[in-house]
């Protein structure tokens, strides 16, 4: 089946920082990736939608000069979190398309301090 | 716009005993996906089982199936014969077919813990 890996699986950094979230397709293309956020214990929340070769498509709500998404390629979507704070803590997930299903990375947990 | 509500924030079972999990959508398309994605402890989304619309067929895979009634905008979730390592996070999702997006709608989950 599809994998969709992510990297790194854990990150903590210090408040103002950026911290980038890479987001890959291991074995299939995809035009289109997602990124979720999710809270514990909380479903998960669309931020964006990822398309290759153009500029992302934020959800209402999502600052998008704070979360930059870049697709460079049919293989990688990248997540930045500019000027991170506390509470952009929160466990961050990419999701890509393949044959119509979307195949989930294993999630990012960030911790701002 | 699409919702998906999961009424029962937790439900529990007794391993080998059948569950059902309950989701209404709310959709004024007539063709769309429906999906069953459970969370284990790992955090790792995994496809449990899908359901095409204009298929009145009820999909299932191996112990899990659904019941899905269209008219009644209902999508539950049957597993049988539970096991330990079905306990998880589980949530419903809708996606509409068509028009370019391939969002997923998801509903607020419910926690399915099995008791040995």
């Amino acid at each position: 089946g599809a994998v969709v890996s992510q990297h790194p699986s854990w990150v903590i950094c210090k408040s103002g920082t950026s911290v980038k979230i890479e987001c890959r397709s291991l074995d299939f293309q995809a035009t289109t990736m997602f990124w979720y956020r999710q809270f514990p214990k909380q479903s998960l929340m669309l931020m964006a939608t990822s398309n290759e070769g153009s500029k992302a498509t934020y959800e209402q709500g999502v600052e998008k000069d704070k979360f930059l998404i870049n697709h460079a390629s049919l293989t990688l979507s990248t997540l930045t979190v500019t000027s991170a704070h506390p509470e952009d803590s929160s466990f961050y997930i990419c999701s890509a398309t393949a044959d119509y299903e979307q195949y989930f990375g294993p999630g990012t947990r960030l911790t701002v301090t | 716009a699409q919702t998906v509500t999961q009424s029962q924030p937790e439900m529990s079972v007794q391993e080998a005993e059948t569950v059902t999990l309950s989701c209404t959508y709310d959709t004024s398309e007539s063709d769309y996906y429906l999906f069953w994605y459970k969370q284990p402890p790992s955090r790792q989304m995994i496809l449990v089982i899908r359901q095409e619309a204009y298929k009145q067929q009820n999909a299932t895979e191996n112990r899990f199936s659904v019941n899905f009634q269209k008219a009644a905008k209902s999508f539950s979730l049957k597993i049988s014969d539970s096991q330990l390592g079905d306990a998880a996070m589980y949530f419903c999702a809708y996606r509409s077919i068509g028009g370019g997006s391939e969002k997923l709608v998801f509903g607020k989950g419910t926690k399915l813990t099995v008791n040995p």
